[in-house]
This record gives C-alpha cells, structure tokens and sequence, in this order.
C-alpha cells in the first residue's frame, strides 16, 4: 500500500478483555516495529520484526503482550487481560531494511482505551 | 541504555522568526539520530537523520540538525518558521546496528502570526 495502515483506528475496551491491533506495512518493506505512545510522552519502544521473526521483544511489558507476523507482511499485536495501564496510542512502523538507519514510516495508530 | 532528552516540552514563537528545538542524549556507543515530526492530526513523519559524515544535516521543510558529539546533542533549526511548522516535534536515538530507536518525549512547536 501507499502508506502504513493500522485498524482499527480507535478501541475502547473493557478492562480483562482480549484485543487485537493490526498493521498492514508499506509494500516491499521488510521490517516492522510497534511503539506505544501515551499522552505526553514519546513513542517507546514495543517490539521489531525482520521478515517474519521478532529480531528484538525487549520493549513487550509482560506476557500479556504478543505480536505475530506470520508471512513477513501484516503484523498483529495482542493484549491479553487487558489494563487500564494499557491505554494509549499503539503505533505501527515498517522501514525497508532493518536497521533504524533506514528511518520508520509510521501508521496513524491505534488509539487504545481500558475502560 | 540509551536515553534522550528534549528541554524543552514547548515553544512558542512568531512566524518569520529563528528556532531551535534542543535535543540531547546518552549512549554507550555510536548512534544513528533522527527527527520526527507530528502534525495535527497526523502520523510521525521523519523530518532529517543522522548517520555519518557531516556534522549538519539537512531535512525537508527548511529545517536542519547539527551533530555535536562532544555535547551528545543534535539541536534542530530553522532560520524562519512558518505557521504550517506548528507540529510535535521527537528526537530519537538509536545504537548502529540496532533496530529500534529511543524517543524524546517531545517539543510542542506553536507559531503565531
């Protein structure tokens, strides 16, 4: 596609329930990274895939959060049991080469919120 | 681990006039750094990188970024500002060789006319 696409745009949730956050990164691009940003606060940092494997999951907070790319193109993020905490705004990036010096383009985001 | 930090959370200043948005950070090793830019309502767009070379790095919109590595800071500029500059703007730091990158939490740029 023309751009990194993420939906759905907006999710409220209740608290302990199960989502599901995807992206469909731009065509041709083989790395694809998800950041959390909450409100006033920069992007930080989530998880980074090369092709199809997680190249780094260092920045997942616990084991309620897991991410998949199955065929090296669309990502999803899942959030198990979901917390109040969790609320922000969930960001997709793909670069086409998988060092950052590539630099991101990123999605509009998923805004999240844990109701 | 790598941090950084952006003094400054706002600034405002009139159209026509200099700006500078500072931007510092820590790191062990060499690094990659890099501007983003938000618009209203928009997704973070890269504004300019560095990742060699020379010290002053160019990007789109008139703006432009000096590596100083004995101050571990990369500064933006832009010598006249726009209404249309009126964005979020995040530095981020990211080790060579590594893929993720480490954000500011930004500098809200406000121009008035």
């Amino acid at each position: 596609g023309a751009g990194v696409s993420q939906t759905p745009s907006n999710k409220v949730t209740e608290k302990g329930k199960y989502v599901e956050l995807r992206c469909d990164p731009i065509s041709g691009h083989t790395a694809l990274y998800w950041y959390r940003q909450s409100l006033g606060q920069g992007p930080e940092f989530l998880i980074y895939f090369q092709g199809t494997g997680a190249a780094d999951d260092s920045g997942l907070p616990n084991d309620r959060f897991f991410a998949v790319r199955p065929e090296g193109s669309v990502s999803t993020l899942k959030i198990q049991r979901t917390e109040r905490g969790d609320s922000a705004v969930y960001l997709c990036a793909s670069s086409f080469g998988g060092g950052a010096n590539y630099g991101y383009t990123f999605g509009s985001g998923t805004r999240l919120t844990v109701v | 681990a790598q941090s950084v930090t952006q003094l400054d959370s706002q600034v405002p200043v009139f159209e026509e006039a200099p700006v500078e948005l500072r931007c510092n950070y820590s790191s062990s090793v060499s690094v990659y750094l890099f501007w983003y830019v938000q618009y209203p309502n928009q997704g973070l767009q890269l504004l300019l990188k560095y990742l060699s070379g020379s010290t002053l790095v160019k990007g789109i919109n008139g703006f432009e970024a000096e590596f100083n590595k004995s101050q571990t800071s990369f500064h933006l500029r832009k010598p006249s500002v726009h209404i249309s500059d009126t964005a979020e703007y995040f530095c981020a730091v990211s080790d060579r060789g590594a893929g993720k990158s480490t954000f500011g939490d930004g500098t809200t740029l406000t121009v008035k006319p």
